[in-house]
């Protein structure tokens, strides 16, 4: 159970497009679609923005995405904007009820 | 509304167990699964442990596999984690979270989330 590997950090001005990759293994994110992924604000609990891969929950913002490649997932955010600085987690289930968290990656807004 | 309200944190020493509950409100609970998830300070999030509804499958990390057990309530709406043999490297806040259902079928993410509980070992 090694955590998936996310980058430390990534940046973008407001209104760009910004892409956070998750990579596993073909035990986790590669076996299924079921990768979920969470903000978080410092001090609070964390909020899930994308589950099954690429699917919203109602309420979270359509510049928000999910896609896969393999054991690569990836969380896609356009039109950047100050309220999307944050640090934002990948979670792939990864067999026999167990799941695996992403390294985390914070998210700066330039 | 819906919530998750955690409790039984707070400071052990080494060795030392601690039982930790979240209780679930606004929503039917018994219709669930339910995890632990913990965040050391300043760190990242770790999956500790997974219920699912009906207490028949449960599943624990790897790093915490034999020190931990996991439980509910559901006439109670409340899960459980005990901790036994706690080490320094628990110390984190331990959040419970409601597993993401959609028309019966579990999608296997984590949708409500308490404000979590924290725990402290140190002597």
């Amino acid at each position: 159970q090694s955590a998936l590997t996310q980058p430390a950090s990534v940046s973008g001005s407001p209104g760009q497009s910004i892409t956070i990759s998750c990579t596993g293994t073909s035990s986790d994110v590669g076996s299924y679609n079921l990768v979920s992924w969470y903000q978080q604000y410092p001090g609070k609990a964390p909020k899930l923005m994308i589950y099954e891969g690429s699917k919203r929950p109602s309420g979270v913002s359509n510049r928000f995405s999910g896609s896969k490649s393999g054991n690569t997932a990836s969380l896609a955010i356009s039109g950047l904007q100050a309220e999307d600085e944050a640090d934002y987690y990948c979670c792939s289930y990864a067999g026999s009820g167990t799941f695996v968290f992403g390294t985390g990656t914070k998210v700066t807004v330039l | 509304q819906v919530q998750l309200v955690e409790s039984g944190g707070g400071l052990v020493k080494p060795g030392g167990s601690l039982r930790l509950s979240c209780a679930a409100s606004g929503f039917t609970f018994s219709d669930y699964p339910m995890s632990w998830i913990r965040q050391a300070p300043g760190k990242g999030l770790e999956w500790v442990s997974y219920i699912s509804s009906g207490s028949n499958y449960k599943g624990h990390a790897d790093s915490l596999k034999g020190r931990i057990t996991i439980s509910r309530d559901n006439a109670k709406s409340s899960m459980y984690l005990q901790v036994n043999s706690l080490r320094a490297e628990d110390t984190a806040v331990y959040y419970c979270a409601r597993g993401v259902v959609i028309g019966g079928s579990n999608s296997d993410a984590f949708d409500i989330w308490g404000q979590g509980t924290m725990v402290t070992v140190s002597s």
